[in-house]
């Protein structure tokens, strides 16, 4: 067990819906990190979150946005989906901004979309 | 940005042998980590090694930062090692966190 937890594990939703994907990190750490793994696309950065702000966007489409609460905890929204948008997505969490400790990941939520 | 090259693409092992897994990247790194993407899909941390030499039961890594070049290796493997190995870094200079992956090396072991 990494110590992060997302929520839900699967999700099965259709076209032109939205859903919410929620992560906790580990105890301690400030630094939420989201990936999206597809087949075609590898391991793909998303945005990172440091004590509740915006830190570094990757290749995240503007129907996706996240953000991270007082609490630490994450959640990352995505809208209007489409079928390409089915992936698997990781949170991760880090002591530091600058991932110079190590990272750990969640279990993933695998979306569906059809 | 840095480019991370995983090889061999696949590998296929009967139990109890030994193998080694290589991640070349292609810029200094402050971070450099090796994960193990089970059947289930978790990524699971094996090595946090920026540099130095690592061992874990029958896992070890190597990471040579000069040479830009990091080794997994596995001995007396088992059925239950197969997967998608991961190598990700983060580049050495940048001021916030973004771990980039390799393509992985899928290895199954067979009994």
């Amino acid at each position: 067990d990494s110590g992060v937890t997302q929520t839900p594990k699967h999700l099965i939703t259709a076209t032109g819906q939205r859903v919410t994907l929620r992560c906790s990190p580990r105890s301690g750490d400030l630094s939420v990190y989201w990936y999206q793994q597809s087949l075609d696309q590898g391991l793909q950065f998303l945005i990172q979150y440091y004590n509740g702000e915006e830190r570094a966007k990757g290749n995240i489409l503007e129907r996706f946005s996240a953000q991270q609460f007082p609490d630490l905890h994450s959640e990352l929204n995505l809208s209007s989906l489409e079928l390409g948008d089915s992936a698997l997505y990781f949170c991760a969490s880090s002591v530091t901004y600058s991932l110079n400790t190590e990272a750990f990941f969640g279990q993933g939520t695998r979306l569906t979309v059809v | 940005g840095i480019q991370v090259e995983q090889s061999p693409p696949d590998l296929i092992l009967q139990e109890g042998a030994n193998s080694t897994l290589r991640c070349n990247f292609s810029d200094s790194v402050n971070n450099l980590q090796w994960f193990h993407q089970n059947p289930w899909g978790q990524l699971i941390n094996l090595f946090y090694i920026p540099s130095g030499t690592k061992q874990n039961g029958r896992l070890s890594a190597t990471t040579v930062a000069t040479e830009r070049y990091s080794l997994l290796y596995i001995s007396s493997s088992q059925t239950t090692d197969s997967g998608v190995y991961f190598c990700a870094v983060h580049a050495g200079g940048t001021s916030y966190g973004k771990l980039t992956f390799g393509q992985g090396t899928i290895l199954t072991v067979h009994p």
